[in-house]
């Protein structure tokens, strides 16, 4: 069965600095990678996702992720964090039937 | 109205009352899923229903009880909780087969007293 790691349970953050969410995967032949974020009280949201083609994704709200085969990694990036951007993020790699989620990363952000 | 649909939002109930958190999808998928949602926790998942049949029960406790009488429809059946059942109950929607994206709907917040 495939897995996500990530990597950082918390990650503090400036108002307009860069934010990097990390997220590795254990291998297989297919990979299909997912980025959610979750606000306080709310369900998860789609951030965007890797199914195949190019390697770097873009998301909603500036998001982008780059899917690295050979680190099995899909770290998510964003260049200028805003206060709106605190949340709960989950990594999620396709399994089966159904999505293996990380344990979550909660980006607080800072003015 | 569109997506996944929870209700109610919230929910209190004592330990000895029966209840059930229903979700809606109107996205036409064939495949639901429950999540457990506790404070400090993973998500965790408890069922999922693909073609309306249950394909995994992750070793929930009976209190628990799901029905899923078609595609669109998905219940969990509550009764004598415990206090450690409260959190936030997630149901989600997609298409198995095809990537497995899910697609979630805002959650149902218990508190079991």
């Amino acid at each position: 069965a495939q897995s996500v790691t990530q990597l950082d349970s918390q990650v503090p953050v400036f108002e307009e600095a860069p934010v990097e969410l990390r997220c590795n995967y254990s291998s297989s032949v297919s990979v299909y990678l997912f980025w959610y974020v979750q606000y306080p009280n709310q369900g998860l949201q789609l951030l965007l996702k890797y199914l195949s083609g190019s390697t770097l994704v873009k998301g909603i709200n500036g998001f982008e992720a780059e899917f690295k085969k050979s680190e099995t990694s899909f770290h998510l990036t964003k260049p200028s964090a805003h206060m709106s951007d605190a949340a709960e993020y989950f990594c999620a790699v396709s399994n089966d039937y159904k999505l293996s989620f990380g344990a979550g990363t909660t980006v607080t952000v800072r003015a | 109205e569109t997506g996944v649909t929870q209700t109610p939002r919230h929910l209190v109930m004592g330990m000895t009352n029966k209840k059930s958190l229903k979700c809606e999808q109107h996205l036409g998928h064939n495949a639901m899923y429950w999540y457990k949602q506790s404070a400090k926790k993973p998500l965790e998942l408890m069922f999922v229903y693909s073609l309306e049949e249950r394909v995994e029960n992750n070793s929930v406790p009976s209190r628990f009880s799901p029905e899923c009488p078609n595609s669109s429809h998905l219940f969990l059946h509550l009764h004598t909780l415990q206090p450690e059942d409260s959190a936030l109950y997630l149901c989600a929607s997609g298409w198995t087969g095809r990537y497995n994206e899910q697609f979630f709907g805002p959650g149902t917040r218990l508190t079991v007293l």
